[in-house]
C-alpha cells in the first residue's frame, strides 16, 4: 500500500536532548513537509523540501533541522534549542511544488503523526 | 492578522441538518485551497480541493469567493460520522486555519 509512515507514534524526551522524528513515503512524491500542531491550533509549517538535497524554512524553523538525502525520507530533528517542543508533529508529501507562494497547488497528504512530549 | 481564519465553533447540529463553515484568507495571491477533515488525535485527511469557483462531492460543496477572500464548506444531510474538525488550507501558501469543530447530534 502506498502511503506515508511516521515513527515513533509517541516519543518522550528529556530536556536538553535532541531527538529525530522519522518520515517515509512510498508515493514517489517529490515534495515533503513538516508541520507542528499544538492543542486548539492549526498546523504551522516548520520546513519543506521540493526535491532531494533541498529544503526551505517555514514559519517556525528555529530549533529544528531537517535533511533530504533520499526522495523517500525527510527526517526532522528537534534540537535542545527548541524552547517548547511538546506538540503533535505531522509529515506530509505532495506530488511536487514550485515552492511557497508559487502557482502550484498539489494536495498534501499526511502521515499519522508523532506526539512528542518533553519531560 | 492571521493568514487564514476560521470560526472555531463548536457547531452542534442535528442529524440531517445542513451546516456551512467559512474560512477567510488574507493573501490575495492565494490560488488554491483545500478542506481537510481531522478526527481527534489523528492526522488531517483531504476532503476537497478548490481551485476555481467551487467543487462538489456528494453531500459536500466548497465555494470560493475571491472578491471577499473566503472559501466555504457546505455539508448537507449531516451524518453522525461527519463529527470532526474541519481545517482549511491555502494550497500554494501552506497556511492552515485553526479548524472548525462539528458535532452531529442524533
Amino acid at each position: 500500500d502506498g502511503g506515508i509512515t511516521q515513527s515513533p507514534k509517541y516519543l518522550f524526551r528529556k530536556e536538553g536532548q535532541n531527538v529525530t522524528l522519522s518520515c517515509e513515503q512510498n508515493l514517489n512524491h517529490d515534495a515533503m513537509y513538516w508541520y507542528r500542531q499544538d492543542p486548539g491550533q492549526g498546523l504551522r509549517l516548520i520546513y519543506y523540501s521540493q526535491i532531494v538535497n533541498d529544503f526551505q524554512k517555514g514559519d517556525i524553523a528555529e530549533g529544528y533541522s531537517v535533511s533530504r538525502e533520499k526522495k523517500e525520507s525527510f527526517p526532522l530533528t528537534v534540537t535542545s534549542a527548541q524552547k517548547n517542543p511538546t506538540a503533535f508533529y505531522l509529515c506530509a508529501s505532495s506530488i511536487w511544488t514550485s515552492g511557497r507562494g508559487s502557482s502550484s497547488y498539489n494536495e498534501q497528504f499526511f502521515g499519522p503523526g508523532t506526539r512528542l512530549t518533553v519531560l | 492578522r492571521k493568514e487564514v481564519e476560521q470560526d472555531p465553533g463548536p457547531f452542534n447540529v442535528p442529524e440531517g441538518a445542513t451546516v456551512a463553515f467559512n474560512c477567510t484568507y488574507s493573501n490575495s495571491a492565494s490560488q488554491s485551497f483545500f478542506w481537510y477533515r481531522q478526527d481527534c488525535r489523528k492526522e488531517p485527511k483531504l476532503l476537497m480541493s478548490v481551485y476555481s469557483s467551487g467543487n462538489e462531492d456528494g453531500r459536500f460543496t466548497a465555494q470560493l469567493n475571491r472578491a471577499s477572500q473566503y472559501i466555504s464548506l457546505l455539508i448537507r444531510d449531516s451524518k453522525l460520522s461527519d463529527s470532526a474538525t474541519y481545517l482549511c488550507m491555502t494550497g500554494n501558501q501552506f497556511y492552515f486555519g485553526t479548524g472548525t469543530s462539528l458535532t452531529v447530534i442524533p
